[in-house]
């Protein structure tokens, strides 16, 4: 399986300001996917992102909000813009991989907004 | 918007005992995943059965698929006190697309 990594791991952040977050893989993969964790909800989709391809962006979710970059295939970055205290969540990136798609996430980002 | 919902919400069993959690979606799917969530950490993939496939087993896990009903159960045998945890199940949806959807999860207490 795809090892994954992200960084920061952890961030505070004022509103009104913006995060970039980092997903390294150490494979080559076509599909990466950006999801949210609120605090005790589950994962929801924010977005696809194909290299090759511009993000697939879930409802709810906008690219001036939540703009994406996938350079190549072990790489992307999914940025939270203009803060508010509701983006504090846990940001995980995804890949899927293998005949059958199984897919395996990072280890997440938590952000806090004050 | 969550595909599937899963029951029960939380489960506290003892040590030993068996855990069954279940996992019900809407449309249809090209396979489905069970992850294990430990507190405040990542998704561990535990396992993925696909649309055509009816049980699996891995280990202490055994999962079955009922496509007809749109629904899968996760059944945890002799469970110990490090299986407690969330569990999601997630069903992959699309054709020429793919994307995962999680369902709310199963919060589950193995006391010692």
């Amino acid at each position: 399986s795809a090892v994954i990594s992200q960084k920061p791991s952890r961030d505070i952040c004022q509103r009104g300001t913006s995060l970039t977050i980092q997903c390294q893989v150490d494979s080559q993969v076509t599909m990466m996917f950006w999801y949210r964790q609120q605090p005790g909800q589950s994962l929801t989709l924010i977005a696809t992102a194909n290299q090759g391809s511009e993000a697939t962006y879930e409802s709810g979710f906008v690219i001036d909000k939540f703009p994406i970059s996938r350079p190549n295939l072990t790489f992307s970055t999914l940025t939270v813009s203009n803060m508010s205290p509701e983006d504090s969540s846990i940001y995980l990136c995804s890949v899927a991989q293998g005949a059958h798609y199984e897919q395996y996430f990072g280890p997440g980002t938590r952000l806090t907004v004050t | 918007s969550q595909q599937g919902e899963e029951d029960p919400q939380a489960l506290s069993i003892q040590e030993g005992e068996n855990a069954t959690m279940n996992c019900s979606y809407k449309t249809s799917i090209n396979n489905l995943q069970w992850y294990r969530q430990n507190s405040g950490r990542g998704l561990v993939h535990l396992i993925l059965i696909r649309s055509n496939e009816r049980e699996k087993h891995s280990g202490r896990l055994r999962v079955t698929l009922d496509t007809s009903k749109k629904s899968s159960s996760l059944l945890i045998t002799a469970s110990r006190a490090a299986d407690t945890a969330s569990y999601f199940c997630a069903t992959a949806v699309g054709g020429g697309g793919f994307k995962t959807i999680f369902g709310a999860g199963t919060r589950l207490f193995v006391k010692a």
